[in-house]
C-alpha cells in the first residue's frame, strides 16, 4: 500500500534553533499534505494544509512565521519549526492524499517527536 | 466549534470480550466519518470509513461501526477482541461534503487486550 515516510522520528534541539521535518509520499503523488500536532493525552490537531506549488493554509491560532511549510514537489512537504521553544515540544504527524484516489484516502507518516530543551 | 469526542480514554478487555468504543461529533451538516488505528510503533492506519449509504460499515480485522445521524454518533464495535487488537483508536470527522482531507480527530482511546 501507499506509504508516507516522515523523518526524523525524533529530534532533540536547543531552544532558539530551527528544526526541519520532512514528509514524503513514497509511491504516489500528493498535491495536498496535512500537518498535525499532538500533545500528550490529546487528539491530533490540524496545523496546516500544504499545497504543492502554493502557499500553505494555516488553521486558526497557528503561527505561519513559526511553522514554515514548503511543498515544492508532488512527493515532498517540509515543516520547519523556527526558533523552537520548549512549548513547541510535541508529536508532529503528516498525512498525504493520493490524488488518484476517488474516495478520501489519507496516508499518515509515523510522526516526529520534537523535544526542545 | 466542531469537535469529536471519544468517551473512553482507556479500555482494558480480556480476549474474546466484545468491544464498543464511543464516538460523537458536533457538526450539523454532511460528514465523512473515519476510524483509525495505531498499533504500537506503527503509523496510523484506516480501519473503516463512512461516506454515505448503509450506515453500518464493515472494516478490516472484523471491526464495524454504525453511523447514527440522529445521535451524531459513529461507534466502533468488534464482537470478539484479540490480543493483537491492542492499540490506540482514533475517531475522525471530515465535515462538509467535499473531501478536503482535513480531519478533526477525537482524543483517542487506548485499548489493552489481556491474553
Amino acid at each position: 500500500g501507499a506509504v508516507v515516510s516522515q523523518h526524523p522520528s525524533w529530534v532533540i534541539c536547543k531552544s532558539g534553533t530551527s528544526v526541519k521535518i520532512e514528509c514524503r509520499s513514497l509511491d504516489f503523488q500528493a498535491t495536498t499534505m496535512f500537518w498535525y500536532r499532538q500533545f500528550p493525552k490529546q487528539s491530533l490537531m490540524l496545523m496546516a494544509t500544504s499545497n504543492e506549488g502554493s502557499k500553505a493554509t494555516y488553521e486558526q491560532g497557528v503561527e505561519k512565521d513559526k511553522f514554515l511549510i514548503n511543498h515544492a514537489s508532488l512527493t515532498l512537504s517540509t515543516l520547519t519549526v523556527t526558533s523552537a521553544h520548549p512549548e513547541d515540544s510535541s508529536f508532529y504527524i503528516c498525512s498525504a492524499r493520493d490524488i488518484f484516489e476517488v474516495e478520501e484516502k489519507l496516508f499518515f507518516g509515523s510522526g516526529t517527536q520534537l523535544s526542545v530543551l | 466549534a466542531q469537535s469529536v469526542s471519544q468517551h473512553n480514554h482507556h479500555v482494558i478487555l480480556s480476549e474474546a470480550a466484545s468491544l464498543e468504543l464511543g464516538c460523537n461529533y458536533s457538526y450539523g451538516g454532511t460528514v465523512n466519518l473515519f476510524w483509525y488505528v495505531q498499533y504500537p510503533g506503527q503509523h496510523l492506519q484506516l480501519l473503516l470509513k463512512y461516506f454515505s449509504g448503509d450506515p453500518l460499515v464493515k472494516g478490516i480485522k472484523g471491526f464495524e461501526a454504525e453511523f447514527i445521524k440522529s445521535k451524531f454518533s459513529f461507534n466502533l464495535r468488534k464482537p470478539s477482541v484479540q490480543w493483537s487488537d491492542t492499540a490506540e483508536y482514533f475517531c475522525a470527522v471530515n465535515p462538509g461534503s467535499s473531501n478536503t482531507g482535513k480531519l478533526i480527530f477525537g482524543q483517542g482511546t487506548t485499548l489493552q487486550v489481556k491474553p
